[in-house]
């Protein structure tokens, strides 16, 4: 068990730039998230994968924002024509789920990407 | 709409016992868990409430009322390693409203 990895741990990058986050989760949690946290605040939704089906989508993402998960093992967040209120830092985290039990379980999340939008 | 209220700061001493309460609104309720957040670090998992009652783990346990739309996480024998942010978070909504809701988080502050 290695953790969940996420990569780059910083990005800077003038406003208006597309920028790829990538995430590794631990090798056999069935489901991803990803989500946003700003400085005194809780992480906040973005979106969720179980394997590689993208099941739920928070209103906040807009559509400069989209996820994949295409094999069902690591996964990518783009942002596009970044603003500076992208300015966050990106968590991503995965659990093992089986049957209902989905939310008892732990999320076990990456040290996150910080985004700094200039 | 859903909400989660805790307290924005604690402190206390090492050696001591503190309560994080954590009170919500939500539309559906499936379950009750917390989150240690250090510094530039990733949140962790302590517990989870799925019915009402205290669940143990070492020096922290948990506690849900769901008759009261309540929850707290009590730490006993506090350390300075303690000190960091702690969440609540609840999986609310119906149908298939899937997030969980994260509370705004409490700044716990252990002194010597």
């Amino acid at each position: 068990d290695t953790g969940v990895s996420q990569d780059p741990r910083h990005k800077i990058t003038k406003r208006g730039q597309n920028v790829t986050f990538r995430c590794d989760p631990i090798s056999e949690h069935n489901r991803l998230y990803w989500y946003r946290q700003t400085l005194g605040q809780g992480p906040e939704f973005l979106t969720y994968f179980q394997n590689e089906a993208q099941l739920e989508k928070s209103r906040l993402l807009s559509d400069r924002f989209s996820a994949e998960r295409p094999k069902g093992s690591f996964s990518t967040l783009e942002i596009q024509r970044t603003e500076q209120g992208d300015s966050a830092m990106y968590l991503c985290a995965s659990s093992l789920v089986r049957g209902q039990q989905g939310w008892s379980q732990p999320q076990h999340f990456g040290d996150g990407t910080r985004l700094s939008i200039l | 709409g859903q909400s989660l209220e805790q307290p924005s700061e604690v402190t206390a001493v090492e050696g001591a016992i503190v309560q994080i309460n954590c009170t919500y609104q939500t539309s559906g309720f499936y379950g009750l868990s917390w989150y240690q957040q250090h510094d530039g670090g990733a949140p962790t998992f302590l517990s989870y409430n799925g019915l009402d009652g205290l669940e143990e783990t070492g020096r922290f346990s948990s506690f849900l009322s769901r008759s009261d739309s309540y929850g707290y996480l009590l730490l006993q024998e506090l350390q300075m390693k303690d000190s960091a942010s702690y969440f609540c978070a609840v999986r609310g909504g119906g149908g298939n409203n899937r997030k969980l809701i994260w509370g705004l988080g409490t700044s716990l502050a252990v002194n010597p």
